[in-house]
């Protein structure tokens, strides 16, 4: 089973959709949630930070984590061309530096 | 807003010959990390450096890759016989204790 799984897509939603991504991983240890976003020959942006379980919301931006499941999920509101990226999910353990990363999800909005 | 800057943007460099990848940090961090993405492939950790030492590092991080700081502001990855299959985009990234980490645009390796 890997560490760390996420759809690639691509996902494809026309502007003003809600949108879904999602990660699931199968460490346990980890506590430290994050989103990246990758625009094309960029580095990862960071997007949302969630320590343990719970929702977090950043504008049109919510990310919830559920331990339970090892699921983790990223919510983007009223979608924008603009975030046309992709969409890396990370996960780092407590007592390590390292992230360890989802494949990413490539992610469409159509005007 | 502070960032992650990284020179050069791409490098082509033959099979064998050592490069020296340069990064300057959010000024104020203390923790400064080297990752790898090959084409195609997940963001993948190689080492992690804190307080003039190397903290982690993964099994990537063999012997001919080193880090160093320099100065108080640069932070370098050196490979030192470089390997066709070290071609990939190299991401620097650095943080405060305990806070996410934050990434530069990479440098994209080419090992001709």
């Amino acid at each position: 089973q890997k560490e760390v799984e996420q759809d690639p897509g691509p996902l494809s939603v026309p502007e003003g959709a809600i949108v879904s991504l999602n990660c699931t991983y199968s460490n346990s240890a980890f506590q430290y949630f994050m989103w990246y976003r990758q625009y094309s020959r960029k580095g990862p942006e960071l997007l949302m930070y969630t320590y343990s379980s719970g929702n977090k919301e950043d504008g049109r931006f919510t990310a919830q984590v559920d331990k339970s499941s090892k699921y983790i999920s990223l919510f983007i509101r009223d979608s924008q061309p603009s975030d046309s990226a992709t969409y890396l999910c990370a996960l780092r353990d407590t007592g390590f530096q390292k992230l360890v990363f989802g494949t990413g999800t490539r992610l469409l909005v159509s005007p | 807003e502070p960032e992650v800057t990284q020179t050069p943007s791409h490098q082509v460099t033959q099979m064998g010959q050592e490069v020296i990848l340069r990064c300057v940090p959010i000024s104020n961090h203390l923790y400064f990390y080297w990752y790898r993405q090959i084409l195609g492939q997940k963001v993948e950790f190689l080492v992690s450096f804190y307080n003039n030492e190397i903290s982690e590092k993964s099994e990537i991080f063999d012997d001919q890759f080193s880090v160093e700081r320099p100065d108080g502001s640069n932070f370098t990855l050196k490979i030192r016989s470089t390997k066709l299959e070290d071609s990939a985009m190299y991401f620097c990234a650095s943080s405060a204790d305990d806070q996410p980490q934050h990434f530069g645009d990479g440098t994209r390796l080419s090992i001709l």
